[in-house]
C-alpha cells in the first residue's frame, strides 16, 4: 500500500515559473525523500529530509516537512524544460521499507 | 560503480511461461528493494531484503511471484506462471541502509506478457 500521496497529480507551467508539489503521508516517519523519474527511466534521488528537520535546500530545490500535518512540499524554482518529469515522495515505514506515493507529473513548457 | 544493473531491459513472453528478472545492486549496499510500476497502481513495493535476508514480502501479489538474494551482489524476481496482468515495469533499487538512506534505482525491466 502507498504511504504518501502527491498533489497535484499533474502540473503544467511555463519555463521560469516555480513549481510546487505536495505530499501527504499517513503514519509517523523517520525521514522523507523526493525522487524524480524521466519517462522510461529509473527513479533518481533528489533530496532527503529527516523528521527533525523543517526545511532543506539543494540548488533550485526546496523541501519542507511538517510532521504535525504529515505533509511535505517540493518547490522547484525558476523551472526549465528539462525539469519535465514525474516527481515522487517516499517515506520509510515500519520495517525500514521505502514506499512511494503516486507521483506528480510536471510539464514545463518552453 | 556502474550503478544498479537490471537485466533484461525488455522481456516479452507468453502467458504461462516462467519469467526471471535479475538485479545486481551497488557494491556495499546492504538493502535491496523490488518494485513494480504500472499506470493503474503506481509504484508498488514488492519485497525488501536486508543483508540478503527477505525482511518483508507482503507486497508480493501472489504465490506466482518469488524473489531470492543468494548473495550480496545478485537478486532475482521470478514469476511462474506469468499472466498478462503481470505486464509492468519492474525496478530494483539498493541503498546503504534501508529507507534511511538514498536509494539507487536500476533502469528497470519492461515486462510484457501476451
Amino acid at each position: 500500500s502507498q504511504q504518501g500521496e502527491e498533489d497535484p497529480q499533474a502540473l503544467s507551467i511555463q519555463e521560469g515559473e516555480n513549481a510546487t508539489m505536495n505530499c501527504s503521508y499517513k503514519t509517523s516517519i523517520n525521514n522523507l525523500q523526493w525522487y524524480r523519474q524521466n519517462s522510461g527511466r529509473g527513479l533518481v534521488h533528489l533530496i532527503l529530509i529527516r523528521s527533525n528537520e523543517r526545511e532543506k535546500h539543494s540548488g533550485r530545490l526546496r523541501v519542507t516537512l511538517d510532521t504535525s500535518k504529515k505533509s511535505s512540499s517540493l518547490l522547484i524554482t525558476a523551472s526549465r524544460a528539462a525539469d519535465t518529469a514525474s516527481y515522487f515522495c517516499a517515506t520509510d515505514n515500519a520495517g525500514n521499507m521505502l514506499t512511494f506515493g503516486g507521483g506528480t507529473r510536471l510539464m514545463v513548457k518552453p | 560503480d556502474a550503478g544498479v544493473i537490471q537485466s533484461p531491459r525488455h522481456e516479452v513472453t507468453e502467458m504461462g511461461q516462467e519469467v526471471t528478472l535479475r538485479c545486481k545492486p551497488i557494491s556495499g549496499h546492504n538493502s535491496l528493494f523490488w518494485y513494480r510500476q504500472t499506470m493503474m497502481r503506481g509504484l508498488e513495493l514488492l519485497i525488501y531484503f536486508n543483508n540478503n535476508v527477505p525482511i518483508d514480502d507482503s507486497g508480493m501479489p501472489e504465490d506466482r511471484f518469488s524473489a531470492k538474494m543468494p548473495n550480496a551482489s545478485f537478486s532475482t524476481l521470478k514469476i511462474q506462471p506469468s499472466e498478462p496482468r503481470d505486464s509492468a515495469v519492474y525496478f530494483c533499487a539498493s541503498s546503504l541502509e534501508g529507507a534511511g538512506t538514498e536509494a539507487f534505482f536500476g533502469q528497470g525491466t519492461r515486462l510484457t506478457v501476451v
